[in-house]
């Protein structure tokens, strides 16, 4: 069966960057897309972008341009998501989601944790 | 891109059916057939249950359906459960390969 393991809760401290990766398993990890989605507290979703395995290629949203990377290790199955440069309003839960190639996210990772603070 | 509309909140009975709305633009939910709905109980992860604006993945009740209308997608819920009780969340493909959200409604089963 389908399954995105992610990695555990981060505390950083402002400025810093933090490392979320994704393990899929149950399915051709080159197969689909991997996106990713994070929630602040209390608050909506927001689409962060996604990763294409197979290419390497990546789309990002405008709002985090230049200080988020993903990638991915095909060796492992794994998804990676780097934000850097973070300050308070990056405390969210972080999502992974797998999404059949240029089609919406489907299957969800249990989400990780991200707290940013002094 | 901006986040699309939802109603904060909307309320249901038992055995009612409601209707939460997502209103975006022409350049996201206006110009695509790509709306998709989830369902978010607290604290776990997001459930697709909607998908191409009506379509239904394997398991997902038959009270759950989509439909559009010019820029404005909406999620029906019929025969309301008190397990339906959640938030709900509509996604647009925004163009470029973007997809963008919206704020989210929290549905109450009275």
């Amino acid at each position: 069966q389908v399954q995105l393991v992610q990695s555990g809760a981060e505390v950083k401290k402002p400025g810093a960057s933090v490392k979320v990766s994704c393990k899929a398993s149950g399915y051709t990890f080159t197969g689909y897309y991997i996106h990713w989605v994070r929630q602040a507290p209390g608050q909506g979703l927001e689409w962060m972008g996604w990763i294409n395995p197979n290419s390497g290629g990546t789309n990002y949203a405008q709002n985090f341009q230049g200080r988020l990377t993903m990638t991915r290790d095909t060796s492992i199955s794994t998804a990676y998501m780097e934000l850097s440069r973070l300050t308070s309003d990056d405390t969210a839960v972080y999502y992974c989601a797998r999404a059949p190639p240029e089609d919406k996210p489907s299957y969800w990772g249990p989400g990780t944790l991200v707290t940013v603070s002094s | 891109q901006s986040a699309l509309t939802q109603p904060a909140s909307v309320s249901g009975s038992p055995g009612q059916s409601i209707t939460i709305s997502c209103t975006g633009t022409s350049s996201d939910v206006g110009g695509y057939i790509l709306v998709s709905w989830y369902q978010q109980h607290p604290g776990k992860a997001p459930r697709l249950m909607i998908y191409e604006g009506n379509k239904r993945p394997s398991g997902i009740s038959n009270r759950f359906s989509g439909s559009k209308s010019g820029n404005t997608a909406s999620l029906i819920i019929s025969g309301l459960q008190a397990e339906d009780a959640a938030d709900y969340y509509c996604c647009s493909y925004a163009g470029s390969s973007t997809w963008v959200f919206g704020g989210g409604t929290k549905l109450t089963v009275l």
